[in-house]
């Protein structure tokens, strides 16, 4: 069964960090862009960053909004994904999603959500 | 690129014919994709490639367009459609996705 699991959300600071984990099963990881999208209380989708299969040399894209402040990453040996979120903000408070590119122009696969909470 | 969708929300009938549309602020080909969310839940792709659907997806659901102009119909709404529907351009980044159009029951 395909199946991604995220872990590590949680309550921070403003000014705090956390790491995000998503791990993999059911597919072959290595052959799939993955990105992580993020949902807060009560909006719409936003799509946060996304690490390229190692065909395309794992280079990395991000939103303007977190640019140089979070860094997502993978571990192909260990079918794995992350996201570590530095200098959060209250504004980063989300659901945050580990999601697998499906190759053909859409996310086809989606985890169940990891909560953060920004708040002092 | 910004994606638009109208209506934002709409009040439907079971059996009712839905459309909703999305617009890009430049052309994306076809690289556009839609999903389906309840709330709780994580989304749910239903279309790729602008007219594709998504394996599992019910017939009922279809897509179309091309360039800047997409629309998504549901050609007879049932009870477990009402939910909110995105758009998402992946032609550029950063990926985008729409508002969303919140499908509620008349």
């Amino acid at each position: 069964e395909v199946q991604l699991v995220e872990s590590g959300g949680g309550l921070v600071q403003p000014g705090g960090s956390l790491r995000l984990s998503c791990a993999v099963s059911g597919f072959i990881f290595s052959d799939h862009h993955m990105d992580w999208v993020r949902q807060a209380p009560g909006k719409g989708l936003e799509w946060v960053a996304r690490s390229r299969k190692k065909g395309n040399n794992y280079i990395t894209h991000y939103a303007a909004s977190v640019q140089g402040r979070f860094i997502i990453s993978r571990d192909d040996s260990e079918r794995s994904l992350y996201l570590q979120m530095n200098s959060l903000k209250i504004e980063d408070t989300a659901v945050y999603y580990c999601v697998r590119d499906s190759m053909s122009w859409a996310f086809d696969i989606w985890g169940q959500g990891t909560m953060v909470t920004v708040s002092s | 690129i910004q994606l638009t969708q109208s209506p934002s929300s709409l009040s439907a009938s079971v059996g009712d014919r839905v459309t909703i549309t999305c617009r890009a602020s430049q052309g994306i080909s076809s690289h556009l994709a839609w999903y389906q969310q309840k709330p709780g839940k994580a989304p749910n792709l239903l279309i790729y490639t602008a007219s594709t659907l998504q394996s599992g997806v019910p017939s009922r659901f279809s897509g179309s367009g091309s360039g800047t102009d997409f629309t998504l119909t549901i050609s007879s709404l049932q009870p477990e459609d009402f939910a909110t529907y995105y758009c998402q351009q992946l032609d550029s980044y950063p990926l985008t996705f729409g508002p969303g159009t919140k499908v509620e029951i008349k």
